[in-house]
């Protein structure tokens, strides 16, 4: 089965500072990865994705995520945070394997202060 | 806009009613998925529908149903409502052959609460 772990219930960042939101999954073949935004009262906005190829993926508004194959992780990172970064961010996975639901991770609220 | 559009946008039921949320997914996807997010929580796959059929099904009780009609267009029923229903109710559609290179586009999401 599919899973993601957000281990971080928050994170507090200064604006302008670099941000980082930890992410790890586990699938039983070969991973597509995805990070969504969450605003108040609204849906989920999209990121970025890996499907393959550069471990490093970048995103829209600045972010990129990275992906860790032997971690198991796709972390997603800003170098420098903005205070309208502040949002609940998803991790989520599918199996490359047959049409499998994507998954979600519980989310981690990130605050960026001025 | 050709994104996806739920309706309605909140909803109040009472213990026991029944519900309908709608969602019409974005130009030219096939496949409508349903999530639920409870408040605190990350979105729970409900169910998939692709060519007016349920494709995967979440762990949701039978109480929850869909329906997709031919213009790709998705409804969610929940029957006997419980509080614990109360949620955000998302939709997501993609292209059932291209969703890894295309991903999965949502909704602004129903907001139902069951008192």
């Amino acid at each position: 089965a599919q899973s993601v772990a957000q281990p971080e219930d928050q994170v507090n960042v200064a604006e302008g500072n670099p941000l980082t939101v930890k992410c790890t999954y586990s699938v039983s073949g070969n991973p597509y990865l995805f990070w969504y935004v969450q605003y108040p009262n609204r849906g989920l906005q999209f990121l970025l994705k890996y499907i393959t190829g550069d471990n490093l993926v970048k995103g829209s508004y600045g972010f990129e995520a990275e992906f860790n194959k032997s971690q198991t992780s796709f972390h997603l990172k800003k170098p420098s945070a903005l205070v309208s970064d502040s949002a609940l961010y998803f991790c989520a996975v599918r199996d490359w394997i047959g049409n499998t639901p994507l998954v979600f991770g519980k989310g981690t609220r990130l605050s960026v202060i001025a | 806009d050709a994104g996806v559009t739920q309706s309605p946008t909140h909803l109040i039921k009472t213990r026991g009613q029944q519900v309908t949320l709608r969602c019409s997914p974005k130009s030219g996807h096939d496949t409508v998925s349903w999530y639920q997010q409870a408040l605190g929580q990350g979105p729970q796959f409900i169910f998939q529908y692709y060519e007016e059929e349920e494709r995967q099904r979440g762990n949701f009780p039978d109480r929850f149903s869909g329906h997709q009609f031919p213009n790709y267009s998705s409804e969610l029923n929940v029957n006997a409502l419980l509080l614990g229903d109360s949620a955000l109710y998302l939709c997501a559609s993609s292209l059932l052959l291209r969703t890894a290179n295309y991903g999965y586009t949502f909704g602004s999401g129903t907001r139902l609460t069951v008192v």
